[in-house]
């Protein structure tokens, strides 16, 4: 039973560049929730998909959208990529109304 | 806005003896608290979590323990492994799958 996929697992981008990151979540969850990592510090919540709508969002600006499928699979989307959106970019997927998340390895974005 | 802090960046302990790792938070809205382990180029893993209504739980070597007046919990594992060495998150939410705050982290090493 595969857990949560991301990928690409590395991407180099160029400033102003914008960027795709994808997310298959573990069989039998409906939810996904994305979150950011900066080097030092613990994941920020970006946003979190659940039936194909973005249901709460954290403080990131509408550079960082996102998408759902119907197959509860999901992308995040940034764009005009700034030097500081370097980082480690996490996707969790979990079942609605139940606690905890489960984790992909996450995609590592580096801007130059 | 840091709603969930752990203020203890590393922590170094001897194989055999307790680790105890610190957290503190400051919505009084969080009712479920939960613990990660990451290991490098890994995604964070479940370790363990305690609801606001209980003040301890525990999971083998693991137990966590929330103070809800002090707006505080901790993680005791004992007896540490060599094998636990890794970073500790600290995490909360506010009802069900609502986003989850983590803190910074706590870079745990057990030594042989």
């Amino acid at each position: 039973d595969a857990g949560v996929t991301q990928s690409p697992t590395h991407l180099i981008k160029t400033r102003g560049q914008q960027v795709t990151l994808r997310c298959s979540p573990k069989s039998g969850h409906d939810t996904v929730s994305w979150y950011q990592q900066a080097l030092g510090q613990g994941p920020q919540f970006i946003f979190q998909y659940y039936e194909e709508e973005e249901r709460q969002r954290g403080n990131f600006p509408d550079r960082f959208s996102g998408h759902q499928f119907p197959n509860y699979s999901s992308e995040l989307n940034v764009n005009a990529l700034l030097l500081g959106d370097s980082a480690l970019y996490l996707c969790a997927s979990s079942l609605r109304e139940h606690y905890g998340y489960t984790f992909g390895s996450g995609t590592r974005l580096t801007v130059v | 806005d840091q709603q969930v802090k752990q203020n203890s960046p590393s922590l170094s302990v001897q194989e055999g003896r307790i680790s105890i790792l610190n957290c503190d938070y400051t919505n009084s809205m969080f009712d479920y608290f939960l613990w990660y382990k990451k290991y490098p180029a890994e995604g964070p893993t479940f370790l363990i979590s305690i609801s606001s209504i209980k003040d301890k739980n525990e999971d083998g070597r693991f137990t966590v323990f929330l103070n809800k007046s002090a707006k505080h919990l901790s993680l005791h594992i004992v007896p540490s492994q060599p094998g636990d060495s890794a970073v500790y998150f600290c995490a909360a939410s506010a009802g069900n799958n609502n986003d989850m705050r983590f803190g910074a982290g706590t870079r745990l090493t057990v030594k042989p």
